[in-house]
């Protein structure tokens, strides 16, 4: 079955470095891919995503490409801030099934 | 609405007894599933319906769990016999579903606490 694996957390980073948060994953099909943000106090949402090889999501300086190769999903900042603490989720969606999400990963920003 | 309703937000029962757990998707969504999510966990998969076809039940933990989604709309998942262990906050979405290109929608949850 569909399954998604991201990299243990927590992870707690300085503000202004660089974020690297690596998702990989196991799909029959072609899947559309996600990275959902979770913020302290409030609901899940989607951050990005990519629905075919090579696509590249991005949003509020994050980015994620789609490697078939690698079947990964790695998401990136090039410089967080405080307000980018959250939990992070990868997700996938092959049509016709339901979202299939990693465990996420804790990331904590300290001015 | 504008998004996914939930409700309660908070929940807390005392052991053994029934609990049901209601979820307002966004009108049109023909997509809904409900995820449990434990403290410091990740999203464990209940339920899922698309449309007219037969749910995803393959989530659900027990024969105690049973969800139903009525008209199309409005879900509501009922967890009998609470135990301790259900404590959990609840969380709902919906989504469009053309294809694979879609976003979940999520409800703030409903947390229940089983006492």
């Amino acid at each position: 079955g569909d399954s998604v694996t991201q990299m243990e957390g927590p992870v707690t980073l300085s503000e202004e470095a660089f974020l690297t948060i690596n998702c990989t994953y196991t799909a029959t099909g072609y899947p559309s891919l996600f990275w959902y943000v979770q913020y302290p106090g409030e609901g899940l949402q989607l951050l990005l995503k990519a629905t075919k090889a090579d696509d590249k999501g991005s949003n509020k300086g994050f980015e994620a490409t789609y490697r078939k190769e690698t079947t990964s999903f790695h998401l990136e900042k090039g410089s967080v801030q405080v307000s980018d603490s959250a939990v992070y989720f990868c997700a996938l969606e092959t049509s016709g099934s339901r979202l299939t999400f990693g465990e996420g990963t804790q990331l904590t920003v300290n001015p | 609405g504008a998004g996914v309703s939930q409700s309660p937000s908070n929940k807390v029962t005392e052991k053994g007894k029934d609990v049901e757990l209601r979820c307002d998707p966004i009108s049109g969504h023909t997509a809904l599933y409900w995820y449990r999510q434990s403290l410091g966990q990740g999203l464990e998969f209940l339920i899922y319906f698309q449309g007219n076809s037969a749910p995803d039940k393959s989530g659900l933990p027990s024969d105690r769990f049973s969800a139903e989604r009525t008209g199309g709309s409005v879900s509501t998942l009922t967890i009998q016999r609470t135990q301790q262990e259900d404590s959990a906050v609840y969380l709902c979405a919906s989504s469009l579903r053309t294809g694979g290109d879609t976003e979940a929608f999520f409800g703030q949850g409903t947390r229940l606490t089983v006492v």
